[in-house]
């Protein structure tokens, strides 16, 4: 399967623990991009990095939250302090090329913080 | 028909049918819009994406329209199925920025 893998697909955690969320993207995809998706609602961008380089940053991505993408390959993301609000599906996208439109999703993590 | 649900809009029609799926996006300088497929428990699936300088759009039986002047987006699905079923997104980006999405519609198909 060569598209966006995420791993785990499920996790649940007691309120207080920390979580880490990993994504692979489609190989040779140079953009990767971290969205938080609740119930009824779309997407929301969270981060994305170009290569190793974290570009941009949301204001949802509080000082909790830390993404890296360390060999421009796959990322991490790590949620300290979970809070019950933090439940949500966790998705990854890819994209190629600098304006990289088409992003292509992975099958998403969903985090149920208890 | 086409129906408000609890958290969102839903469009129910029989296998066949033709669906046609709104959007009202929200910035007048979004240059690149991109529809989604999200079935329940996985990530979204791209269908079909268009650029500013283009109207209309056609893929395997969709079609995007893009009216810049009410800054309205529709998705056509012709001869729907029932593996249609699913929620579906637009999205919509202004250069390099990143994607915003749209609240979604519920299709539900009915053999």
């Amino acid at each position: 399967d060569t598209g966006v893998s995420q791993n785990p697909r499920h996790k649940i955690t007691k309120r207080g623990q920390n979580v880490t969320f990993r994504c692979d993207p489609i190989s040779e995809h140079n953009r990767l991009y971290w969205y938080r998706q609740t119930l009824g609602q779309g997407p929301e961008f969270l981060t994305y990095f170009q290569n190793e380089a974290q570009l941009e940053k949301s204001r949802l991505l509080s000082d909790r939250f830390s993404a890296e993408r360390p060999k421009g390959s796959f990322s991490t993301l790590e949620i300290q302090r979970t809070e019950q609000g933090d439940s949500a599906m966790y998705l990854c996208a890819s994209s190629f090329g600098s304006q990289g439109e088409t992003q292509y999703f992975g099958p998403g993590t969903r985090l149920l913080v208890l | 028909g086409e129906s408000v649900g609890l958290h969102l809009p839903t469009l129910s029609v029989q296998e066949g049918d033709n669906s046609i799926i709104n959007c009202a996006y929200s910035n007048s300088a979004s240059d690149y819009f991109i529809w989604y497929k999200q079935e329940s428990g996985k990530g979204p699936q791209f269908i079909i994406d268009i650029r500013s300088n283009m109207d209309k759009r056609q893929g395997q039986r969709v079609t995007v329209l893009l009216n810049k002047t009410v800054k309205h987006l529709s998705l056509q699905i012709a001869a729907t199925q029932p593996g249609d079923s699913a929620v579906y997104f637009c999205a919509e980006k202004i250069g390099y920025s990143t994607l915003t999405f749209g609240k979604g519609t519920m299709l539900l198909v009915s053999p």
